[in-house]
């Protein structure tokens, strides 16, 4: 079965300090995604990648940058977290640009006090 | 720019009642269309998904027709049960990358 791990179910972290959440997939997928997830906004794309060391922005990357050394593992990183980067982070992968459904993972809550 | 806007909940049924959750979209071209849930503490996962004008997607008793001339992608259920609640999204396809809905909660009591 397809299973996509992200390595935190919950995270608290101080303002300024340099966060990593990482995601595993397990199903050769090329495409991996980055999404927040926040009430009253749905998911909001933050970066996304097709392949190894490839990197596109989504729709907020600001505050973000992610790393794709090897094909199953993706990390976002906060470079100086901010409690405005609270939120719900859900990692997902994908077979295919566009067409086959994404697969996610149980997301990690993250807190930036 | 391409955005998804479904009905903002949340939507509250008892179980056997009738379910219809709107979503409409705009976009340039023809994107592929999908519905995912979201159960409590888990991630999303796709429920149905159609990706021409006029298919249905189906799944669960769920059902969702992609209609191109009202641009929409409305699900329904006929007879919703207790396990049914959750968070619902409406997507869509394109440029390569899946915009979302804001979602719609939905409670089934029994």
């Amino acid at each position: 079965d397809v299973k996509v791990t992200q390595s935190s179910r919950y995270l608290v972290k101080r303002t300024g300090e340099k966060v990593f959440l990482e995601c595993v997939q397990d199903m050769d997928h090329e495409n991996m995604f980055w999404y927040r997830q926040d009430p009253g906004l749905g998911l909001r794309l933050i970066y996304f990648s097709y392949d190894v060391k490839m990197k596109e922005k989504g729709d907020i990357p600001e505050g973000y940058s992610v790393s794709r050394e090897k094909k199953e593992r993706f990390s976002l990183i906060l470079e100086s977290a901010s409690t405005n980067q609270t939120s719900m982070y859900l990692c997902a992968s994908s077979a295919d640009r566009g067409l086959s459904p994404l697969h996610f993972g149980n997301g990690t809550r993250l807190t930036v006090t | 720019g391409n955005s998804v806007t479904q009905m903002e909940g949340p939507v509250t049924l008892s179980e056997e009642a009738f379910l219809t959750i709107n979503c409409t979209y705009t976009a340039t071209g023809y994107p592929s269309l999908f519905w995912y849930v979201q159960y409590p503490g888990e991630g999303l996962q796709l429920l149905l998904k159609a990706t021409k004008a006029d298919d249905k997607g189906s799944n669960k008793g769920f059902e969702a027709t992609y209609r191109k001339e009202t641009t929409s992608f409305h699900l329904e259920k006929g007879s919703v049960q207790v396990s049914d609640s959750a968070v619902y999204f409406c997507a869509q396809s394109s440029n390569y990358k899946l915009t979302f809905g804001k979602g719609t909660l939905l409670t089934v009591n029994p």
